[in-house]
């Protein structure tokens, strides 16, 4: 049974440019969530997808962007990035949206951004 | 709004020793705790999670925390370590209700050594 996977494993792009990260979450699970995580800091939750919605968000500019698809997968978009942006990119999921259901999380996405 | 204080950033312990890793968070509503580790190049797995009941909380390999809420701490323990237990450790709650938003201490990291 494969896990969270996530593409590509690492990206490096220019300031200004837009990047893509595309999540597939473990089989059975309807609810994808991201997350942002700083060299030398935890987690930070961007938002999560339910039902192709964007259901909750946490506190991150509109260039942050979302999509989940009919087979549960999902998209994070980043438009005009910064430098600030360079970070690992986690991507998890879980079986339902309620609060004691277990997050599975990816192995993530490194981005840099120069 | 919810927040964790993971106070050590670093914590060395020889081999077989005991270890206590600290979390102390803080919240004005019910919440859930958990505990996950990150291996270098890995994403987050979890050890173990604080929904209700008992508050002794048992994990895997070993680990377990005790949910103390008159002191809003959840201190992560394991009575003897390995070499392999080298790694990044994340505190994290998540409101009871809703949507499981998490938020990530800052993160421990465990240096075994023989």
């Amino acid at each position: 049974d494969a896990g969270v996977t996530q593409s590509p494993t690492h990206l490096i792009k220019t300031r200004g440019q837009q990047v893509t990260l595309r999540c597939s979450p473990k089989s059975g699970h309807d609810t994808v969530s991201w997350y942002q995580q700083a060299l030398g800091q935890g987690p930070q939750f961007i938002f999560q997808y339910y039902e192709e919605e964007e259901r909750q968000r946490g506190n991150f500019p509109d260039r942050f962007s979302g999509h989940q698809f009919p087979n549960y997968s999902s998209e994070l978009n980043v438009n005009a990035l910064l430098l600030g942006d360079s970070a690992l990119y986690l991507c998890a999921s879980s079986r339902g949206q309620g609060a004691s259901y277990e997050q599975y999380f990816g192995p993530g996405t490194r981005l840099t951004v120069t | 709004a919810q927040s964790v204080t993971q106070l050590d950033s670093q914590v060395p312990v020889f081999e077989e020793a005991p270890v206590e890793l600290r979390c102390n968070y803080s919240s004005s509503v019910s919440v859930y705790l958990f505990w996950y580790v990150q291996y270098p190049n890995q994403g987050l797995q979890l050890l173990l999670k604080y929904l209700s009941g008992s508050t002794l909380v048992k994990g895997i390999n070993g680990f377990e925390a005790e949910f103390n809420k008159s002191q809003t701490s959840f201190h992560l323990r394991k009575p003897s370590v390995h070499i392999s237990d080298t790694a990044e450790y994340f505190c994290a709650v998540s409101m009871n209700t809703g949507f499981q938003k998490l938020v990530f201490g800052t993160g421990t990291r465990l240096l075994v050594s023989p």
